[in-house]
């Protein structure tokens, strides 16, 4: 089915450094974008969004970058700290309500 | 704002017997709530969507005999796993939305293990 997988990507990052964390979209028809941090054993939390009428967007700490042109997505968090250690998921949405969710990455943050 | 509940946020409970998970809006009004499972080191996988007052729709390949739910008000939905099985056993997690907000809600979740 959709979204199945095994093995989380995991990124590592030291302490105070920048990580990115990439998502490939599949529907070029998607219009609305959100990434989601989700930490063991809870529910997902929303971080930030983005319409397909914008390229960048920022947050606290964060920074939303959309490529419709080659359907990529990716987050950027500056600074990181050991508590940004998550699991955080890219999700679409198109006409419907649906929200279709990336496989994820495990972002491990090391003192 | 935008505060989401789950109850029990873990449960388990014997083959056979069923489990009824709660989800609440508490700070709004959700006119649209969603259903997924995950499995461990997986995504979430929609399993339903419910709107206020009206069947809920189903996922391909999610029985609607087995996990059944009532969306009963706008600030609650519960999902009712019937007849559990070993194999259901998985982290259930509610989202809730509102009308022209496209942005989900996301519960706690509810781990669920059937022995």
């Amino acid at each position: 089915g959709e979204n199945v997988g095994l093995h989380l990507p995991t990124l590592s990052v030291q302490e105070g450094d920048n990580s990115i964390i990439n998502c490939a979209y599949s529907n070029s028809a998607s219009d609305y974008f959100i990434w989601y941090k989700q930490e063991s054993g809870k529910g997902p939390q929303f971080i930030i969004d983005i319409r397909s009428n914008m390229d960048k967007r920022q947050g606290q700490r964060v920074t939303v970058l959309l490529n419709k042109t080659v359907k990529h997505l990716s987050l950027q968090i500056a600074a990181t700290q050991p508590g940004d250690s998550a699991v955080y998921f890219c999700a679409e949405k198109g006409a419907t309500d649906k929200l279709i969710f990336g496989t994820g990455t495990r972002l491990q943050v090391f003192p | 704002g935008a505060v989401v509940s789950q109850h029990p946020s873990r449960v388990i409970c014997k083959s056979g017997t069923s489990v009824k998970i709660e989800c609440r809006s508490l700070d709004f009004q959700a006119t649209t709530m969603f259903w997924y499972r995950q499995f461990p080191k997986q995504s979430l996988m929609l399993m339903a969507t419910s709107n206020e007052g009206s069947k809920a729709t189903y996922e391909q390949g999610v029985e609607k005999d087995k996990f059944l739910i009532n969306h009963a008000s706008l600030t609650l939905s519960t999902l009712t796993v019937t007849s559990a099985h070993p194999e259901d056993s998985s982290f259930y997690i509610c989202s809730a939305s509102w009308l022209d907000q496209e942005t989900q809600y996301f519960g706690p979740g509810t781990r669920l293990l059937v022995l």
